[in-house]
């Protein structure tokens, strides 16, 4: 069975600073998927990362893909309040958008 | 263009009855997708159409659970009888065939009681 696993679960931030978020997966797969929950509202897609050593750089946030590790990072650079959000990594393992996905990361970031 | 929608956006059920959520894709998504967030636990695959056809129903948790999509447009999926065990938020998400990118609803928020 696919198993995605997410580190942290939740984060706790300063303005300013910087984090990496985890995300490790159990099987093979070249396509990797970064998703920004805010509370109540739907999964906004951020990044999706199609083979090994992808980087994909959207403002503040930086995701990356070594599917020889079979691990995901999503960085943040000086966070800033409006970051705060639920982070979500997911594997689509057939190529199919059959995903499968981390348990999610709530991200706070205070100022 | 409008995007995902879902409705209810929350129900609130005794368990024992029956629940329809409902779910329009994007026009023109042939993919349609159901998930379910289960108490803040991770977000997990219930099942796939491709236009009118069950492409992957392996995620759905047992035969409470009926999903449809007459026509390949909107889909429902009804739990009946619902248990305390399906209290959730159900997404539903959509995509073009070949398209990488699932456009998600907001989620119906399911408390079963």
């Amino acid at each position: 069975e696919l198993k995605v696993e997410q580190n942290p679960l939740f984060l706790s931030m300063q303005e300013g600073k910087n984090y990496t978020i985890y995300c490790n997966y159990s099987t093979t797969s070249d396509r990797l998927y970064w998703y920004r929950q805010d509370p109540g509202k739907s999964l906004e897609s951020l990044f999706v990362l199609l083979s090994n050593g992808a980087v994909k750089q959207e403002g503040r946030l930086m995701a990356s893909l070594d599917t020889k590790a079979r691990l995901s990072t999503l960085h943040i650079t000086a966070a800033v309040h409006d970051l705060s959000a639920t982070y979500f990594c997911a594997v689509d393992w057939d190529n199919n958008n059959d995903m499968r996905f981390g348990a999610g990361t709530r991200l706070t970031v205070k100022p | 263009e409008a995007g995902v929608t879902q409705f209810p956006s929350h129900s609130v059920i005794e368990k024992g009855q029956t629940v329809t959520l409902r779910c329009d894709p994007i026009s023109g998504h042939d993919n349609l997708y159901w998930y379910r967030r289960v108490m803040g636990k991770e977000i997990k695959f219930l099942l796939h159409f491709v236009k009118e056809s069950k492409q992957d129903e392996s995620g759905m948790p047992n035969n409470r659970f009926l999903a449809e999509r007459t026509g390949g447009t909107y889909s429902t999926l009804k739990v009946q009888p619902a248990e305390l065990e399906d209290s959730g938020v159900y997404f539903c998400a959509s995509s073009q065939v070949g398209g990488w990118k699932l456009f998600f609803g907001s989620g119906t928020q399911l408390s079963v009681l």
